[in-house]
């Protein structure tokens, strides 16, 4: 069963870095998003991402933070500049298409992101 | 937004049924009910999902009251593996899922 997969399964980073996490959607899904969980809190929606741009964005999701796919098939999500309440888990979704309220998005394993 | 209640914790003995309902009185006509799970800290799993028939898959079946403003998640044979947060999320307008903070099943042998 095709599933979406994502790198690193764990990332420790300092303060102030870069992070990029990456993602593999489904093949033949076309809207992609983001979402993290801060340990022992909701999961929150960060960003979704359609025909290469951004369709809806939380605020959360602000500069420090940009999404991009670079190859057709990889999906990225980019910190620029980690502060410490950047840790958390990362998720990535994907769906195949948006017909309706009833495309089901399914869930990559996700990453742990530590900023220290 | 149409929100969801659910209870916060629920127990169920191994091989009986979990029956794990959800408020969503506000739900719009053309709102699905989807239900998802997460266990430990894994990525949330997709179960089921339902607009006002009653649903069945392999996993579990939904049902929803006939005014739609709950349903019930129904896991037929609970085993230790289902132990998990099970979230029940309307779904609003737009791209994304808002979850809320679930109900916690702890299967218990």
């Amino acid at each position: 069963e095709p599933e979406v997969t994502q790198t690193p399964s764990h990332q420790v980073t300092q303060m102030g870095q870069e992070v990029i996490l990456r993602c593999v959607p489904i093949s033949n899904h076309l809207y992609f998003y983001w979402y993290r969980q801060i340990l022992g809190q909701k999961v929150e929606f960060l960003v979704s991402f359609y025909n290469n741009e951004i369709s809806e964005k939380s605020e959360i999701f602000d500069d420090q933070f940009s999404v991009e796919r670079p190859d057709g098939s990889n999906f990225t999500l980019k910190i620029r500049s980690t502060k410490l309440e950047d840790s958390a888990m990362y998720f990535c979704a994907s769906r195949f298409r948006t017909s309706g309220l009833q495309e089901t998005q399914y869930f990559g394993p996700g990453t742990r992101l530590l900023v220290l | 937004d149409a929100k969801t209640t659910q209870p916060p914790s629920m127990d169920c003995a191994e091989g009986r049924a979990a029956n794990l309902p959800c408020n969503h009185s506000t739900i719009s006509g053309n709102e699905y009910v989807y239900w998802y799970r997460q266990i430990h800290s894994q990525g949330p799993q997709y179960i089921i999902h339902g607009l006002k028939n009653n649903e069945t898959n392999e996993m579990a079946s939904l049902i929803i009251t006939e005014d739609r403003k709950s349903s019930t998640l129904i896991l037929p044979h609970a085993t230790l593996r289902d132990t998990a947060v099970y979230y029940c999320i309307v779904r609003v307008a737009g791209n994304q899922f808002y979850f809320g903070t679930g109900t916690s099943l702890t299967v218990i042998p």
